[in-house]
């Protein structure tokens, strides 16, 4: 059984500028969620995909968006990158909208 | 919106004693799912509760959903050293239009010495 993995590990940006987040969700499970985890913080909400479809989202500007491929793989994007949005971005599949998480090892996103 | 709210948010404990954490939501939840995260990693799913009054074990581990489903407990019995890391409870709320979404609490950090 394969885990949810995410790439990259680390990435460095300057303000202002976009990036991509792209995670594989595990075997089996056609639901991805995102997270945002500030230094000392509980993960964040930020949306999830079931099926190629956006299926709640947290309180984030609409700047933060995602994907969801056919084959369940997911990407987030932020664009004009703040500083505020240095965090570790999380990803996490389930089988269904509300069954247990699991997650990715995050990606740790440093805008400077 | 709904708040999750976790404490204490820290406990330092010496090795063979009791831990507890309390999480406490702002509405009435449809269930609720506690994690342990540890130094540098990601979030490990641990249990879900979903019955009112719901108590599970794993272990050394006791997990209780309150009667209102507001409301959830971890207790640890005989801490180990591997018992250290980030509790953290996620609550998915009960009527909500975004069923997908669980708001975590703020998570206890738990340190044992040996």
């Amino acid at each position: 059984e394969t885990g949810v993995t995410q790439s990259p590990t680390h990435l460095i940006k300057t303000r202002g500028q976009q990036v991509t987040l792209r995670c594989s969700s595990q075997s089996g499970h056609n639901t991805v969620s995102w997270y945002q985890q500030a230094l000392g913080q509980g993960p964040q909400f930020i949306f999830q995909y079931y099926r190629e479809e956006e299926n709640g989202r947290g309180n984030f500007p609409p700047r933060f968006s995602g994907l969801q491929f056919p084959n369940y793989s997911s990407e987030l994007n932020v664009n004009a990158l703040e500083l505020d949005d240095s965090a570790l971005y999380l990803c996490a599949s389930s089988l269904w909208g509300g069954s247990p998480l699991h997650f990715g090892n995050g990606t740790r996103l440093t805008v400077t | 919106g709904q708040q999750v709210m976790q404490i204490p948010q820290y406990q330092h404990v010496q090795e063979g004693e009791d831990f507890t954490t309390y999480c406490n939501s702002s509405t009435t939840l449809s269930n609720i799912q506690w994690y342990k995260q540890r130094p540098g990693g990601h979030p490990v799913f641990l249990i879900q509760l979903v019955k009112s009054g719901e108590v599970k074990k794993q272990k050394r581990l006791t997990f209780q959903f309150g009667e209102a489903k507001k409301n959830s407990s971890l207790h640890i019995t005989a801490t180990q050293t591997t018992d250290v890391g980030t509790y953290f409870c996620a609550g998915n709320n009960a009527g909500g239009t975004s069923y997908g979404k669980l708001t975590f609490g703020q998570g206890t950090i738990l340190t044992v010495h040996p």
